[in-house]
């Protein structure tokens, strides 16, 4: 089983539409979750963290569910800056010294 | 604050030379992390490396590939006798010490790496 699991996408969708994004991942153990957004060919940067009880920042909220092991991005209201591609990002991996794994990402597009 | 800083951003290199990367991490981060991304996927971990130790190398090809990050000066990560399979964007990363906002990364702008 992959480490981290995403749909790749894309995921094409209007402007102002919701959009979902969920991600597993394997290690339990995992303490720290976070999602990272990469724009073409750049550097990724951080989006939100994500917390046990789910959190909100704007039109973005993420969700934590441990005991699946699944973690959810939803957009509202989406942007066409809006395009670009999502990471889901677990802390772990086996020996667990804190390095963050990075899951292949979903593609998003929105359209005018 | 300038951010965490590679260089080259873009480097070229024949079959069997050598690439040397930099980078210095943000003002106050103690510990750096190297991922790669092949074209079309994914971040692939590498190495994590405090001060003069290596943290994590798990990520690391066993042949060819070293990383350091001496008590002065940047970290380098050096690809000996590199061929066409090690091109790719190599993304430096840093983060403050444990405890302190540790795991939240900050990217620097990737150095480019084509293998002629």
């Amino acid at each position: 089983r992959k480490e981290v699991e995403q749909d790749p996408g894309p995921f094409n969708v209007p402007e102002g539409a919701t959009v979902a994004f969920n991600c597993t991942y394997s290690n339990s153990a995992s303490q720290s979750f976070f999602w990272y957004r990469q724009d073409c060919r750049k550097e990724p940067k951080l989006l939100m963290s994500v917390y046990s009880s789910g959190n909100e920042d704007g039109r973005f909220t993420a969700q934590l569910n441990r005991a699946s092991q699944y973690i959810s991005l939803l957009i509202r209201d989406s942007k066409l800056s809006d395009s670009a591609t999502y990471l889901c990002v677990p802390e772990g991996g086996s020996s667990n010294t804190g390095k963050l794994i990075f899951g292949q990402g979903t593609t998003l597009q929105v359209k005018p | 604050n300038a951010g965490v800083m590679q260089n080259p951003r873009h480097l070229v290199r024949r079959r069997g030379q050598e690439a040397r990367l930099r980078c210095s991490p943000m003002k106050g981060h103690s510990h750096v992390y190297w991922y790669r991304q092949l074209p079309e996927e994914g971040l692939k971990f590498m190495v994590y490396l405090q001060k003069e130790n290596i943290i994590d190398e798990s990520g690391m090809p066993k042949e060819r590939f070293s990383a350091e990050f001496p008590k002065e000066g940047p970290s380098i990560l050096r690809i000996q006798q590199v061929v066409r399979g090690d091109s790719a964007a190599y993304f430096c990363a840093s983060s403050a010490p444990r405890g302190r906002g540790a795991n939240v990364l900050t990217f620097g702008a990737g150095s480019r790496l084509t293998v002629l």
